[in-house]
């Protein structure tokens, strides 16, 4: 298993901002995965983060407004760019150990106003 | 479009009762099944992971793989109102670069 530390826990964001969401390993993993859940519904894959490349983004989801950075093995962030009331939601990242079972951080529930 | 579907309840049990749950997934190239629980406003856990056909136990919970029918399935006995939360099944095809295919959830309600 995992300890995966994510932060913030919530926040409540003006539109046309900016957050930064951290997430933090207890130990080193090849690549991280960033979700984003709506209410009511399943996960949604963002992008995946791999160490030392630049990450490999979902169909509907663009660099520009999920930039992801990934500089080491244990510590990822994504960013929510230019944020609008349709970006609220669970944002989650994720790790796999070597059968792909899932490990999740906190979650960070954005509200933006 | 490679897709896990559950149904989305909401399932009602009474306490004491077996919770079925089921998953079906449309990949026949995936390999690793998992089941998760989350509760409202927290994060998914791994419950069970399932590789080969047939049963795998563990404690009050049971999993069960039909590949050839590609059917997953979550059998809770004994159900305790603290089960009471969404069940989400994931199948992984290890040729799709690892990433999970996630079901929508199925909606458990253990009675009192």
């Amino acid at each position: 298993s995992a300890v995966i530390s994510q932060k913030p826990s919530r926040d409540i964001c003006q539109r046309g901002t900016s957050l930064t969401i951290q997430c933090q390993v207890d130990s080193q993993v090849t690549m991280m995965f960033w979700y984003r859940q709506q209410p009511g519904q399943s996960l949604t894959l963002i992008a995946t983060a791999n160490q030392g490349s630049e990450a490999t983004y979902e169909s509907g989801f663009v660099i520009d407004k999920f930039p992801i950075s990934r500089p080491n093995l244990t510590f990822s962030t994504l960013t929510v760019s230019n944020m609008s009331p349709e970006d609220s939601s669970i944002y989650l990242c994720s790790v796999q150990t070597g059968d792909t079972e899932a490990f999740f951080g906190q979650g960070t529930r954005l509200t933006v106003v | 479009q490679k897709e896990v579907e559950q149904n989305s309840g909401p399932l009602s049990v009474p306490e004491g009762a077996i919770a079925s749950l089921n998953c079906t997934y449309s990949d026949r190239g995936s390999q690793s099944f998992f089941w998760y629980r989350q509760y409202s406003g927290k994060s998914p856990e791994l419950i069970m992971s399932i590789y080969s056909n047939g049963d795998k136990e563990d404690g009050r919970f049971t999993a069960q793989l039909n590949k050839a029918s590609q059917y997953v399935s979550l059998l809770i006995r004994d159900s305790q109102p603290s089960d009471s939360a969404t069940y989400l099944c994931a199948a992984s095809n290890a040729g799709n670069n690892r990433k999970l295919i996630w079901g929508l959830g199925t909606s458990l309600a253990v009675n009192p």
